[in-house]
């Protein structure tokens, strides 16, 4: 069983301010990945960490940033949140090597919603 | 580009029946993982398929991969109410990456 979490939950907050969405793992993996997903919609990568101070872009462009100081922890920063950012987050990990061959984990994902 | 493709994107099915949901790709790649999604849920992992001719079951669910045809199926037999969910197939770039289907929102009716 996975042990990824991300707060908050649900985060609605007014344009401009900044946000940041947490994520942690407790399963020790170096992976670590950010997702964008509309409403029913397929999941668009827009950053990950291969490990400590790595982070690199994903495909999808995104305003956001995101720092990996300790292996367990990958949070997510908006400065300047706007409505086009609403949308749900979802981070997950994956350990290198590990069976079975590297499967993603998901965290229950934080939807955000920016007035 | 990899691109994932499934088809169909919505399917409505009465129980007992069986049903395919496919999930074709455009490039070279090893590795297809099929995930499930509740509404309002995150994902949970369902299989991985690792090579050429890979077939994995659970419970009424059974996913097969076959690189050659850069195609995989996932084979729904009998099917009941608590399988209704969104099934997404993705694919590894072999940059461990993930790429995702557009998703097959299925929904099971008695």
């Amino acid at each position: 069983e996975a042990d990824i979490y991300q707060t908050p939950r649900y985060l609605v907050i007014g344009t401009g301010k900044k946000i940041t969405l947490e994520c942690s793992q407790t399963m020790g993996h170096d992976k670590m990945y950010w997702y964008q997903q509309d409403p029913g919609m397929e999941l668009h990568l827009i950053h990950y960490s291969y490990g400590v101070n790595s982070t690199e872009k994903g495909d999808l462009s995104s305003e956001s940033t995101v720092s990996r100081i300790r292996t367990e922890h990958f949070p997510l920063t908006l400065e300047s949140a706007r409505p086009s950012h609403t949308s749900q987050y979802l981070c997950a990990s994956s350990d290198r090597g590990g069976p079975p061959a590297d499967t993603q984990y998901f965290g229950p994902g934080t939807r955000l919603t920016v007035l | 580009e990899l691109k994932v493709e499934q088809n169909p994107l919505f399917l409505s099915m009465q129980e007992e029946k069986n049903y395919t949901i496919y999930c074709n790709y455009s490039t070279t790649s090893d590795r297809l993982y099929w995930y499930r999604q509740d509404p309002g849920k995150s994902l949970e992992s369902l299989f991985v398929l690792l090579s050429n001719g890979a077939v994995k079951q659970e419970g009424r669910l059974m996913a097969s991969l076959d690189t050659k045809a850069r195609l995989s199926t996932l084979h729904i037999t009998a099917a009941v109410h608590d399988l209704s969910a969104t099934y997404f197939c993705a694919v590894d770039k072999n940059t461990d990456k993930l790429i995702f289907g557009t998703g097959t929102r299925l929904q099971v009716f008695p």
